[in-house]
């Protein structure tokens, strides 16, 4: 069963510009991870935040979370073309395994 | 260097056949997933195992089957059984299991002819 649910599906931007991507999930975690995957290949992990945790950097990305309403959003600023990939968010809700949303599928035009 | 090997990219299978699919780790990691990724979906989870020779099943383990006889390699076989293996399999491995990231595999590309 998925866990998490991003939003939006699809994202298209020009390049410079930032991509927001938000994730809503429905049971207590005690972390929540992002990762990055390019079409065809694996997942990348680019960012875990623990449940105590509201926002973290890396980088370029931001990553907040609200625990209250169950929801994490990831924030790409300044895009390059190099970013086009899917995103997905996972969360374990049984700290056995992880489980993944749809992604969000984001389109930097150079 | 250290990483997650799924072998072969690229599979093709017969209806009514067992394939393996390979996923070897020189991470030291103790725990190993299996994915399964249909076009623009999520992943679901197949099977997993914390430790060598246990393994548990995920959320679509039927018509599938794995084995977990060194801390290295955790092989899926897809059998006769899975009417709808077509998809991209991904292998990841985690030091912590979700309490630490995956590392993931490339990915192996099953299609049935």
């Amino acid at each position: 069963s998925q866990q998490g649910e991003e939003d939006p599906q699809a994202l298209s931007i020009q390049e410079g510009e930032n991509a927001t991507m938000n994730c809503s999930y429905k049971t207590s975690i005690n972390n929540l991870q992002w990762y990055r995957q390019n079409s065809g290949r694996g997942l990348v992990h680019l960012i875990l935040i623990r449940s105590n945790e509201r926002e973290k950097h890396s980088g370029r990305l931001r990553v907040t979370l609200d625990t209250s309403k169950k929801s994490s959003s990831l924030l790409i600023t300044a895009s390059r073309a190099a970013d086009t990939a899917s995103y997905f968010c996972a969360t374990a809700p049984n700290n056995n395994d992880m489980r993944f949303g749809a992604g969000t599928r984001l389109t930097v035009k150079p | 260097d250290g990483g997650i090997t799924q072998s072969p990219k690229y599979l093709f299978r017969k209806e009514g056949q067992n394939v393996t699919l390979s996923c070897e780790q020189n991470l030291n990691h103790d725990a190993m997933y299996w994915y399964r990724q249909d076009p623009g979906q999520g992943l679901r989870l197949i099977y997993y195992s914390q430790i060598v020779n246990d393994f548990q099943k995920g959320d679509i383990a039927e018509g599938y089957s794995v084995s977990r006889e060194k801390k290295e390699s955790f092989p899926l076989t897809v059998t006769s059984a899975q009417k709808n293996p077509t998809a991209f399999y991904l292998c990841a491995s985690s030091i912590a299991g979700p309490t630490s990231g995956y590392t993931f595999g490339s990915g192996t590309r099953l299609t049935v002819v």
